[in-house]
């Protein structure tokens, strides 16, 4: 049972354009999202998250739109950068206490110079 | 600022054979501490978590074990590897909700090859 869930495997975007990259969830307890970027043979690293009570959370080139009617989230990434390219993650968490994440299966965004 | 350690960086093991892996974080006390795990092809598989000395949580069931020994320690292990336990293993490492969102972060990971 799949709860978060990237549709997309990969996404190629020419540089200096946008990224937009799609995340769609089915539990409906979840209300804190994030985004992780992972390189190869990396950890990942934190992003950008976003809490339920907003629709929109930036942060420099990153915005995570949220539209919870749709239990949707999206990362936009602007201008596209060649160091953009790497896998990335969504991630969701239920008010439980701690920060169990339940992660999606990663977008692989390559950008094109 | 926090750390997190974890090591060997790379193993092949063959198939019946042992598994230790460990985790340390630094610069912080009391974390919650988490083992995932991405099989080739997949996403990030939450395994097991922590939320403090002697407490381990088991998310899939399976033939790994976790125990948490000191506070800022977190071991992964297996008494006999299967072919199908191959991955790339991460720890990672949290402060709560109430102090850091929901945020945790991840160790530089484990590459396992089970032949």
């Amino acid at each position: 049972d799949q709860q978060v869930k990237q549709n997309s495997p990969s996404l190629s975007v020419q540089e200096g354009r946008i990224s937009i990259l799609n995340c769609d969830y089915t539990n409906s307890m979840f209300d804190y999202f994030l985004w992780y970027k992972k390189y190869p043979a990396e950890g990942p690293t934190f992003l950008i998250s976003i809490s339920s009570i907003k629709d929109k959370n930036e942060d420099g080139r990153f915005t995570v739109f949220l539209n919870k009617s749709a239990k949707h989230l999206s990362l936009h990434i602007v201008p596209s950068q060649p160091g953009d390219s790497a896998v990335y993650f969504c991630a969701a968490s239920a008010n439980f206490g701690n920060e169990k994440l339940t992660f999606g299966t990663g977008t692989r965004l390559t950008i094109i110079p | 600022s926090q750390t997190i350690h974890q090591w060997p960086a790379t193993l092949v093991q063959p198939v019946g054979s042992p598994l230790s892996l460990e985790c340390t974080v630094e610069g912080t006390s009391n974390p919650n501490l988490y083992w995932y795990r991405q099989a080739a092809g997949r996403g990030l598989q939450l395994l097991f978590y922590s939320v403090g000395i002697g407490q381990i949580s088991s998310e899939v069931p399976q033939n790994l074990s976790a125990s948490r020994p000191q506070d800022r320690q977190f071991i992964l292990s297996s008494k006999k590897l299967l072919l199908s336990d191959s991955g790339f293993y991460l720890c990672a490492w949290g402060l709560g909700r109430a102090i850091s969102g929901n945020t945790i972060y991840f160790g530089e990971g484990s590459w396992l090859t089970v032949v």
